[in-house]
């Protein structure tokens, strides 16, 4: 079954310890890309990548890395969480582009104490 | 700078009635595509639509309708005949070369 696969669903934590959310897809796709859901906000994304080893910012990067070694996975990584961190998370993927139409994980909540 | 704005936050609307969700998009690209996504409670996200800056076309799938307009930087969706199973949150979302964009999301409500 085509899917993305986000870890973990749920996680409390505390500030300053750091976290890796794992995302991982099995469509081969190109890009992937991660965002943040707040009330009231919307979704805002945070990093993409174009293939492996690509990687770029999106509209909310600071405080949050990437990275992309192989094709299939994009952690995103949390060095030093703050509060303001927490929120819903989510994981995409498409084809090739960010203009292609993408497949979402299941969000993994982050609660940053 | 590139903006996408659903004015709604809220509908609610008895089933079987019709209802149009805005969404307005800002953007000096002109090449940019435009999609609709749904959320329904259990939280997944959905892909409903993609439009391109090119195809000003309508479309309509089943209960579903998008009208694009450029001429007022509109891509709105009509529900036709809603039913219960269309309560979600709705997002519109603009994409300009690998950035997507998306709207604060209109809740949608239908009441049986």
């Amino acid at each position: 079954e085509a899917q993305v696969t986000q870890n973990p669903r749920y996680l409390i934590t505390v500030t300053g310890k750091k976290l890796t959310v794992t995302c991982s897809q099995n469509m081969n796709h190109e890009y992937m890309s991660w965002y943040r859901q707040d009330p009231g906000l919307g979704l805002r994304q945070i990093y993409y990548s174009m293939n492996v080893e690509v990687t770029d910012k999106g509209d909310v990067p600071e405080g949050y890395k990437v990275s992309r070694k192989e094709k299939r996975n994009f952690p995103l990584i949390l060095e030093s969480p703050s509060p303001n961190q927490t929120s819903l998370y989510f994981c995409a993927s498409s084809l090739r582009t960010g203009a292609q139409p993408q497949h979402f994980g299941d969000g993994t909540r982050l609660s940053i104490l | 700078a590139q903006k996408v704005t659903q004015a709604q936050t809220e509908i609610s609307v008895v089933e079987k009635e019709d209802v149009t969700l805005d969404c307005v998009y800002e953007t000096r690209d002109t090449t940019y595509y435009l999609f609709w996504y749904k959320q329904p409670p259990s939280g997944e996200l959905v892909f409903l639509i993609r439009r391109n800056s090119f195809d000003e076309q309508n479309e309509i799938s089943g209960r579903y309708s998008w009208n694009f307009q450029k001429s007022t930087s509109s891509f709105n969706f009509t529900i036709t005949a809603s039913q219960v199973v269309d309560s979600a949150v709705y997002f519109c979302a603009l994409s300009v070369i690998n950035n997507l964009f998306f709207g604060t999301g209109t809740r949608l409500t239908v009441i049986p």
